[in-house]
């Protein structure tokens, strides 16, 4: 079974900073994919990047970068150039695509907050 | 495109009543899920389709919970009866199923049992 773990429940970061976004994870599985979601006030759920576990590039949305460590089973998210709109939940996620299934698990959220 | 819509947006019932969740995917999305987030349980995998059958129903809590998909376009979730432990917010999720395994929430019901 997955398991995914995100170890900072809160964050908070100046308006224009960078912040990174911890999440580690649990698989015997060799394909897999990897998936930080954010989750404003608003409450929908907004995806933000995916990582294949086979590729060794680390993906990059605009703003958004991973750092993924596949040995380390580390998929940290890396928020450049902050700004008060990233204030949100943000959640990390796995699937494992061995198998057939399409079941994400997901972690229990990191609640960041920008500051003006 | 016209993303994932669910509706009601929020729900406010009294316990023992019947509530009716419904979720329109997005079109051309193979997938369909139901999730359920609280505070203390976070996100949780309710039931998954593939082609309107049901894959994984593992998640529903119990018998009082049953989820349908008469259709490509539409998916329910019943509780019946509800009590106030199921409230929550419930997210509808669709996914096309080509592999990259993206999944696309609608806004979510937020269900308040009194």
């Amino acid at each position: 079974a997955q398991t995914v773990t995100q170890s900072q429940p809160e964050m908070s970061v100046q308006e224009a900073e960078t912040v990174t976004l911890s999440c580690t994870y649990d698989t015997s599985e060799n394909n897999y994919y990897l998936f930080w979601y954010k989750q404003p006030p608003s409450r929908q759920m907004i995806l933000v990047i995916r990582q294949e576990a086979y590729k060794q590039q680390n993906a990059t949305e605009n703003r958004f970068s991973v750092n993924f460590q596949k040995a380390a089973k580390s998929f940290s998210l890396k928020i450049s150039d902050s700004q008060l709109g990233d204030t949100a939940m943000y959640f990390c996620a796995s699937v494992c695509s061995q198998g057939g299934s399409e079941k994400l698990v997901f972690g229990k959220g990191t609640k960041l907050t920008v500051n003006p | 495109d016209a993303g994932v819509i669910q509706s009601p947006r929020h729900e406010v019932t009294e316990m023992g009543q019947e509530v009716t969740l419904r979720c329109k995917p997005i079109s051309g999305h193979d997938y369909l899920f139901w999730y359920r987030q609280t505070m203390m349980r976070g996100l949780e995998l309710l039931i998954y389709f593939n082609n309107n059958v049901p894959i994984d129903d593992s998640g529903m809590p119990e018998d009082r919970f049953s989820a349908k998909m008469p259709n490509a376009s539409f998916s329910t979730l019943k509780i019946q009866p509800s009590e106030p432990r199921d409230s929550a917010v419930y997210f509808c999720a669709s996914s096309s199923g080509t592999g990259n395994y993206e999944q696309y929430f609608g806004p979510g019901t937020r269900l308040t049992v009194t």
